[in-house]
């Protein structure tokens, strides 16, 4: 069984154009994670929610909104995409319940492609 | 400021050997979580150990150890016997704030790790 999965995992798009990738856990976590990783293998935070809150808003585009519907699933949606959006994009999600150690277990990654 | 720092960006290991990934640190959080994670070419993100800032121990993960000294700041991972599949870039992270529900990781730059024949 897949824990957290991803969908697409693979996306080609125009600039210009809008896009969401979808991600769903079935960890039962309360805490799922957006994650940015660029071409240099860089990773970073760009999204955090907790029970369908939003907690963590890192200095991400206004062209980025990410939207929980309930706990386990944690979407990403982009707007008018830009050359520099071209990355892998990592969904994550963890226990949340203010545990020490809250171990992030990732999705195998989007790798998105802007031409 | 640089928060996690990995100064090797790529290592050799001869097969069976042992191999030290360093990782350093930067916090002013007395609680924090150290993590290392391993990124095959295949793309996943897989978890390997942790440390807490208030374990005693070093921590332990089969063929995986950290070596974690507090008070230089520096948690270096430790593969013993490597192993072909070990070739990977492994990521060092931190996360403050330990006990709240606000864990965002903040990652290092990466080491990649190949294991020679």
């Amino acid at each position: 069984d897949t824990a957290v999965s991803q969908t697409p995992k693979y996306l080609v798009t125009q600039m210009g154009n809008d896009k969401s990738i979808k991600c769903e856990q079935n960890l039962g976590h309360d805490t799922m994670y957006w994650y940015k990783q660029d071409s240099k293998k860089f990773l970073k935070i760009m999204f955090s929610y907790n029970n369908k809150e939003l907690i963590i808003n890192e200095t991400v585009p206004n062209r980025f909104s990410p939207k929980s519907p309930d706990k386990a699933h944690l979407n990403l949606h982009i707007n008018s995409l830009e050359l520099g959006d071209s990355a892998v994009y990592f969904c994550a999600s963890s226990p949340g319940q203010g545990g020490w150690v809250d171990e992030q277990y990732f999705g195998p990654g989007t790798r998105l492609t802007v031409t | 400021a640089q928060k996690i720092t990995q100064t090797q960006p790529g290592m050799f290991v001869q097969e069976k050997e042992a191999v030290t990934l360093d990782c350093t640190y930067d916090t002013s959080d007395p609680s924090y979580g150290l993590f290392w994670y391993k990124q095959p070419s295949s793309g996943e993100m897989i978890f390997l150990i942790y440390q807490g800032s208030y374990d005693q121990q070093n921590a332990t993960e089969g063929r995986y150890s950290l070596n974690f000294q507090k008070a230089r700041k520096s948690a270096n991972l430790v593969i013993s016997a490597s192993q072909l599949g070990d070739s990977a870039m492994y990521f060092c992270a931190m996360r403050e704030g330990l006990g709240s529900n606000t864990g965002k990781l903040i990652f290092g730059q990466g080491t990649t790790l190949q294991v020679k024949p």
